[in-house]
């Protein structure tokens, strides 16, 4: 099985801020990978598909890179609605797998 | 617009059975293949198996091989999980997934959950 590592587990920002959250995979996932947004008692949300794809509807602040092992989820101006939980997903082999998350919180 | 509707979740006892549907709408449900993620409490999020749009292909997780059971009947539009032998492990959220496309392909909406709770 693929194992992915997100890093770090949780954060601390503020308003305006950049902020990046990365992600490795125990091998190469080519550009299978995608990252989710997920807010207390709610389901995910697909930001990012295909590493740097942005899914319809989601701001432009949110961008991905990455490719073969590594990816980062940037968000370029934090914004009040954007503290929540971020997680990637590598879709490149079954069992699929999700990293850790990234807890963003106020500073 | 795309909705996933799950039902059938509830509490139950070690060693018991419960079967989860999932009633999709908004979009052509015999095009794309579907998942069930499900979360633990205070836990992350765990894929849990996937079915292709035909239902000719069929994945498990190793936590749940042997004991669940996914399927699908594309002319209810409706996707299911059979979980036997449930253990305490299995107590969480349980989401169901449309992918964007096929087996390899994201997850670009999900139901809003139903809660398994297996305890005594």
């Amino acid at each position: 099985d693929i194992q992915v590592t997100q890093s770090p587990s949780s954060l601390s920002a503020s308003v305006g801020d950049r902020v990046t959250i990365t992600c490795r995979a125990s091998q190469s996932v080519v550009r299978y990978f995608n990252w989710y947004q997920q807010k207390p008692g709610k389901a995910p949300k697909l930001l990012i598909y295909a590493a740097s794809s942005l899914q319809g509807g989601v701001p432009s602040r949110f961008s991905g890179s990455g490719s073969g092992a590594d990816f980062t989820l940037t968000i370029s101006s934090l914004q009040p609605e954007d503290f929540a939980t971020y997680y990637c997903q590598q879709s490149y082999s079954n069992p699929q797998t999700f990293g850790g998350g990234t807890k963003v919180q106020i500073k | 617009e795309v909705q996933l509707l799950e039902s059938g979740g509830g509490l139950v006892q070690p060693g018991g059975s419960l079967r989860l549907s999932c009633a999709a709408s908004g979009f052509t449900f015999s095009s794309h293949a579907m998942s069930w993620v499900r979360q633990a409490p205070g836990k992350g999020l765990e894929w849990v198996s996937g079915v292709s749009d035909s239902g000719d292909y069929i994945y498990y997780a190793d936590s749940v091989k042997g004991r669940f059971t996914i399927s699908r009947d594309n002319a209810k539009n409706t996707l299911y999980l059979q979980m036997n032998s449930l253990r305490g492990e299995d107590t969480a959220v349980y989401y169901c997934a449309k992918q964007k496309t096929d087996l390899y392909s994201s997850f670009d909406f999900w139901g809003q959950g139903t809660l398994v709770t297996v305890s005594s």
